[in-house]
C-alpha cells in the first residue's frame, strides 16, 4: 500500500527566508506526486506535480519541488517566503499510468507559520 | 479558470438524518472523486467515479455512503444515516484524464 510521510508537523520560518518542506513516499512503482496547499477555511489548491521527466518541477507562487527516486522523496522548496504563504501544505501520491481512477494518498500535512 | 464548486459550504444535520452533498466538477472532466478531512487530520480518499460507475472506494466508503451523477453536471455524495463521526470537511475533486485532480472548496458537515 502506498503511504506518504511528512515528518514536520509545524515549521516556523521568518519572512524572506528560504523554505523546505519534506515529503517521503512509499510506492511500488513510479508514482505521481503532488503538493497541495490549504489556507484556513479553504480548499486544496494544487501547487505542483511530478509525473515523469525533469526531476525538478516548478509550480505556482514561486514553489518548486525535486523528485529523488533514491531517497523516495519529493521535497517542496521556496527561496523566499512571504507572509501569505502561511498555510497547511500536503504532499500526496497517486498511482502512475493506468491508475486514473485511484484516489490520492495524502500525508498528514505540515503547518507553515511565517514570522515577521 | 474553470473550477470545482461545492454546495452547501456548511451543512448542519441531526444524527440519523440523510444528507446530500453536491459538487459541480470542471465541465470536460471525466473522473470524479470524494475525499473527507476530519478536523485536524489528513485528507482521506472515499470514492472515485468514472464512466457512470464507482471505480474505486476506500474502506471508509461503506453502505451508508452512495454517489451519483444525476445529470451532466452534478456529482453528489449521499450519507444515508449520519453519525457523529461523519462530521468532517468533504472535498470533491475532478480530473480530465485521471492524473491531476482539482479540488473544490469543500463542504463542512456538522452532525449533532
Amino acid at each position: 500500500a502506498q503511504s506518504v510521510t511528512q515528518p514536520d508537523i509545524h515549521i516556523t520560518v521568518s519572512e524572506g527566508a528560504s523554505l523546505e518542506l519534506r515529503c517521503n513516499y512509499s510506492y511500488g512503482a513510479t508514482p505521481y506526486l503532488f503538493w497541495y496547499v490549504q489556507s484556513p477555511g479553504q480548499g486544496l489548491q494544487l501547487l505542483l506535480k511530478y509525473f515523469s521527466g525533469d526531476t525538478l518541477v516548478q509550480g505556482i507562487k514561486g514553489f518548486e519541488a525535486e523528485f529523488k527516486r533514491s531517497q523516495s522523496s519529493f521535497n517542496l522548496r521556496k527561496p523566499s517566503v512571504h507572509w501569505s504563504d502561511a498555510a497547511e501544505y500536503f504532499c500526496a501520491v497517486g498511482a502512475g499510468t493506468g491508475g486514473g481512477a485511484d484516489g490520492l494518498t495524502f500525508g498528514k500535512g505540515t503547518h507553515l507559520i511565517i514570522q515577521p | 479558470e474553470p473550477e470545482v464548486t461545492q454546495t452547501p459550504s456548511h451543512q448542519v444535520t441531526q444524527m440519523g438524518q440523510e444528507v446530500i452533498l453536491r459538487c459541480v466538477p470542471i465541465s470536460n472532466h471525466l473522473y470524479f472523486y470524494w475525499y473527507r478531512q476530519i478536523l485536524g487530520q489528513k485528507v482521506e480518499f472515499l470514492v472515485s467515479f468514472y464512466n457512470n460507475e464507482i471505480s474505486e472506494k476506500s474502506e471508509i466508503f461503506d453502505d451508508q455512503f452512495s454517489v451519483e451523477r444525476p445529470d451532466g453536471s452534478n456529482f453528489t455524495l449521499k450519507i444515508r444515516s449520519t453519525k457523529l463521526e461523519d462530521s468532517a470537511m468533504y472535498f470533491c475533486a475532478s480530473s480530465e484524464a485521471g492524473d491531476t485532480q482539482y479540488f473544490g472548496p469543500g463542504t463542512r458537515l456538522t452532525v449533532l
